[in-house]
């Protein structure tokens, strides 16, 4: 069975310091790789996705992430965090099927999810 | 484009009284699923419809039920609603072709008293 693993439950930083959110995952093989966030009272939102191709995967809001598979990992980093960045993050892997009627669908698995907090 | 909508956003009910969470894509999307956040549990997935016409249970289904009513809707029902139900509901919808992304709604926030 597939599972993601956070390590980390809370972060904080300074703004403007770099930040880096560990994601650890378990699958049989190459997954589709997610980093979601969630601000206070609103619901999630995307920041980047990887599929194939290019290890390190550039999203929203200045965000990148690169898949190592020796590590099984897909760590979130930014080089320098603003204030509106403090929200939780989810790092989240898929699974793609395909029913009997030949249409693949999927599901996700989420990690437990990593709170920031931003000091100014 | 509107994409996933979920009504209620918020509700609060009594122990033992019913309600139903509507879920609604305007994507064409095949599959539609539901989960629940809990604080330091994550997102659990609740039910899952991989198309028209099917639903699977997920990892934590007990006490709650769903329709997939057509393509577009993906309901979840609370036959007796339990304090343990106090969570934020999320609906999500993704398109049936391999390396789609998952969409998420806003998020229902319920409490059972």
């Amino acid at each position: 069975a597939q599972s993601v693993t956070q390590p980390d439950i809370h972060i904080t930083v300074s703004e403007g310091a770099s930040l880096e959110l560990r994601c650890n995952y378990s699958y049989g093989a190459t997954p589709y790789l997610f980093w979601y966030v969630q601000s206070p009272g609103q619901g999630l939102q995307l920041l980047l996705k990887y599929f194939s191709g290019d290890t390190l995967v550039q999203g929203i809001k200045g965000f990148e992430a690169e898949f190592k598979r020796s590590q099984s990992s897909f760590n979130l980093r930014k080089p320098s965090v603003h204030w509106s960045d403090a929200a939780e993050y989810f790092c989240a892997v898929g699974l793609i099927r395909a029913n009997a009627g030949g249409t693949s669908y999927g599901k996700l698995t989420f990690g437990q999810g990593t709170i920031l907090t931003v000091h100014p | 484009n509107a994409g996933v909508t979920q009504t209620p956003k918020f509700q609060v009910l009594k122990t033992g009284q019913s309600m139903t969470l509507q879920c609604a894509q305007d994507m064409n999307h095949n599959s539609m699923y539901w989960y629940r956040q809990d604080p330091g549990m994550g997102l659990r997935l609740i039910y899952y419809s991989a198309s028209e016409g099917t639903t699977d249970k997920g990892e934590v289904p007990n006490g709650y039920n769903v329709s997939r009513l057509n393509k577009r809707e993906f309901s979840l029902r609370l036959e007796s609603a339990a304090p343990s139900q106090t969570s934020v509901y999320f609906c999500a919808s993704k398109r049936d072709i391999s390396g789609n992304t998952i969409y998420f709604g806003e998020g229902s926030w319920l409490t059972v008293v």
